[in-house]
């Protein structure tokens, strides 16, 4: 069975603490996506990797950044925690072509206090 | 603008088909029709996606109309573990277009015993 596995399911830290999401997905796509969902905002792209050592901003990188050394790893880093980045965090994978269908890992809850 | 309607929420008996309608007036031609659901507390999951054509898989049926204005997902024999959110979303038939897909508000199904 094809897995995108999230290190944390739920996470607490404190407000300025730097902090690591990690993402590993066992299907070898090229293409790894962070995002968060917020009540009422839906699912919102972070950062997107189309390919290790590469990224893309998506619609709110404010804030955070990411990591693609291996194609098998995405890391989402929050250089300094803030309360407003208290969310839920989801990664995916997908293939690249023509249908590309995104295979999420189960989220990390993250609490920033 | 958002390119899917949905009705905010269904109900459905445990064992009926449960029918969620789409409506997505303005897709293009070269754009597929997909649907995820997210289950409480989790991932959204892939379940189904089809270009004109009638499709079917273990999970679900998707029913396009013929000028492809709108879509039906069928869950053929309903059951509590169903219960979640179901999005519908239209993406360009191309490489790089997992970037794009919007999560939307989506449709609340809740399956009752």
């Amino acid at each position: 069975d094809v897995k995108v596995t999230q290190s944390s399911r739920y996470l607490v830290k404190r407000t300025g603490e730097k902090v690591f999401l990690e993402c590993v997905q066992d299907m070898d796509h090229e293409n790894m996506f962070w995002y968060r969902q917020d009540p009422g905002l839906g699912l919102r792209l972070i950062y997107f990797s189309y390919d290790v050592k590469m990224k893309e901003k998506g619609d709110i990188p404010e804030g955070y950044s990411v990591s693609r050394e291996k194609k098998e790893r995405f890391s989402l880093i929050l250089e300094s925690a803030s309360t407003n980045q208290t969310s839920m965090y989801l990664c995916a994978s997908s293939s690249q072509g023509s249908n590309e269908k995104l295979f999420f890992g189960s989220g990390t809850q993250l609490s920033v206090l | 603008d958002a390119k899917t309607t949905q009705p905010t929420s269904m109900d459905c008996a445990e064992g009926r088909a449960a029918n969620l309608p789409c409506n997505h007036s303005t897709i293009s031609g070269n754009e597929y029709v997909y649907w995820y659901r997210q289950i409480h507390s989790q991932g959204p999951q892939y379940i189904i996606h089809g270009l004109k054509n009638n499709e079917t898989n273990e999970m679900a049926s998707l029913i396009i109309t013929e000028d492809r204005k709108s879509s039906t997902l069928i869950l053929p024999h309903a059951t509590l573990r169903d219960t979640a959110v179901y999005y519908c979303i239209v993406s360009p038939i191309s490489s790089g277009s997992a970037r794009q897909l919007t999560f939307g508000s989506g449709t609340q199904l809740t399956v009752l015993p």
